[in-house]
């Protein structure tokens, strides 16, 4: 069974840093792209961030780029997600998505339950 | 603002069928292909439909997916109550190399 669990969101003053894991087991792990997707309180979903299976290929969305850095561990099956310079606006459930790529496409097939991060003073 | 523009809500009675439009552009929806999630209340998003229009394994055919130009569209038929949830639509854009949700739209069974 795939799983994918979260950890290390919690409550960090503006301007701090923050690191979240992604433990995932029930497959593979070095043979899939990952992502991080957050959700703000009461807001739609916001993709933030993937690395492609072989780590060398990393794509950021703008409202992080220059402050979040993706990573994995192929051998501790692990996803990172290491957040600097943290706003207000970052306060949100931080999810880790793995992607199934196909031939045609690729498409965020299992999710875990998230991780709060609140950023506040 | 989001990339791909989704109605806020739908609603419909028992029993009956909801559509929701997912409306993009060239360099997303255009281009690629597009995925739905499901998002139960205080619950991680679901995928529901990849590829336009192909459904994972365990996902009823009462929900079906298509997409023409530059829109795609999520078909839920025979409405239950346990498919009140919020809906995404999501895609590769090739100009942003970024990946999009849409917005969201929230369906209400009445």
């Amino acid at each position: 069974e795939v799983q994918l669990v979260e950890s290390g969101g919690g409550l960090v003053q503006p301007g701090g840093s923050l690191r979240l894991s992604c433990a995932a087991s029930g497959f593979t792990f070095s043979n899939y792209e990952m992502n991080w997707v957050r959700q703000a309180p009461g807001k739609g979903l916001e993709w933030l961030s993937l690395i492609k299976n072989s780590g060398t290929t990393i794509y950021y969305a703008d409202s992080v780029k220059g402050r979040f850095t993706i990573s994995r561990d192929d051998a501790k099956n692990s996803l990172y997600l290491q957040m600097n310079s943290l706003r207000a606006e970052d306060t949100a459930l931080y999810y880790c998505a793995r992607s199934q790529c196909t031939s045609t496409s690729c498409f965020r097939d299992y999710w875990g339950q998230g991780t709060l991060v609140t950023v506040s003073s | 603002q989001s990339v791909l523009t989704q109605p806020p809500s739908v609603s419909a009675a028992p029993g009956q069928k909801v559509t929701i439009s997912c409306s993009g552009s060239t360099s997303n929806i255009g281009n690629h292909y597009v995925s739905w999630y499901q998002q139960l209340p205080g619950t991680a998003p679901k995928l529901l439909i990849y590829d336009n229009d192909k459904r994972p394994s365990g996902i009823p055919d009462r929900f079906s997916g298509s997409k023409s130009g530059t829109s795609a569209t999520l078909g839920i038929t025979g409405l239950q109550t346990g498919d009140e949830a919020d809906y995404y639509c999501g895609t590769w854009d090739s100009s942003l190399s970024v990946y999009v949700f849409g917005s969201g739209t929230k369906v209400t069974v009445l």
